[in-house]
């Protein structure tokens, strides 16, 4: 069974910095690129990162680029994204997820439970 | 302001089909498959629909998707009070989102 263990969810103030994790298993997480979407309260769905599977491609929404990084272990199974420069804007749920690949096109095909960040001072 | 865009409400009575229309653009929609997710209340999202039309192991055939242009559209036949949920479209590879239907089951 696929699981998707998010942590590091906090209070943190503006301008601050946050390092979430997720903790994968059930599957071969080194064959498959992951991604973190949010969701801030009562709002839609936001993609935020994306990772390749072997962690050396990245990608970037541009409302977080050049403040938020996404990285993996692979040796840990677990997936990161280091939050810098922290808005009140950047207020949401933040899933981990695990992408498939369907002939050239890509899907999330797991959504963890999800980890609260909440910026305000 | 999402980038696709979905009614925010539909409703049905039970039994009902219901469909639920996702308009994009040609950057997105029109030269990308759409996936649909489906959120209960306070849990995270489900694939439901991959690829425009492809059903999950485990999505009962009620759910059905479908692409024409830039825009797509989720149907849900024989609707039960278990299927009130929002619901998303995204596409471009899940890198945007429409900003999700709410579906009430009368």
């Amino acid at each position: 069974e696929v699981q998707l263990l998010e942590s590091g969810g906090d209070l943190v103030q503006p301008g601050g910095s946050l390092r979430l994790s997720c903790a994968a298993s059930g599957f071969t997480f080194t064959n498959y690129a992951m991604s973190w979407v949010r969701q801030a309260p009562g709002k839609g769905l936001e993609w935020v990162s994306a990772i390749n599977d072997g962690g050396g491609d990245t990608y970037y929404g541009e409302s977080v680029k050049g403040r938020f990084t996404i990285s993996r272990d692979n040796s840990k199974n677990t997936l990161y994204l280091q939050m810098n420069s922290l808005r009140a804007e950047d207020t949401a749920v933040y899933y981990c997820a695990k992408r498939s690949q369907y002939r050239s096109s890509w899907y999330t095909d797991y959504w963890g439970q999800g980890t609260l960040v909440t910026v305000s001072s | 302001q999402s980038v696709l865009t979905q009614p925010p409400s539909a409703s049905g009575t039970p039994g009902q089909r219901v469909t639920i229309s996702c308009s994009g653009s040609s950057s997105n929609i029109g030269s990308n498959t759409v996936n649909w997710y489906q959120q209960l209340p306070g849990t995270a999202p489900k694939l439901l629909i991959y690829s425009n039309n492809q059903r999950p192991s485990g999505v009962p055939d009620r759910f059905s998707g479908s692409k024409s242009g830039t825009s797509a559209s989720l149907a849900i036949s024989g609707l039960q009070s278990e299927d009130e949920a929002d619901y998303y479209c995204a596409s471009w590879d899940d890198t945007v989102f429409g900003g999700g239907t709410h579906l009430t089951v009368l």
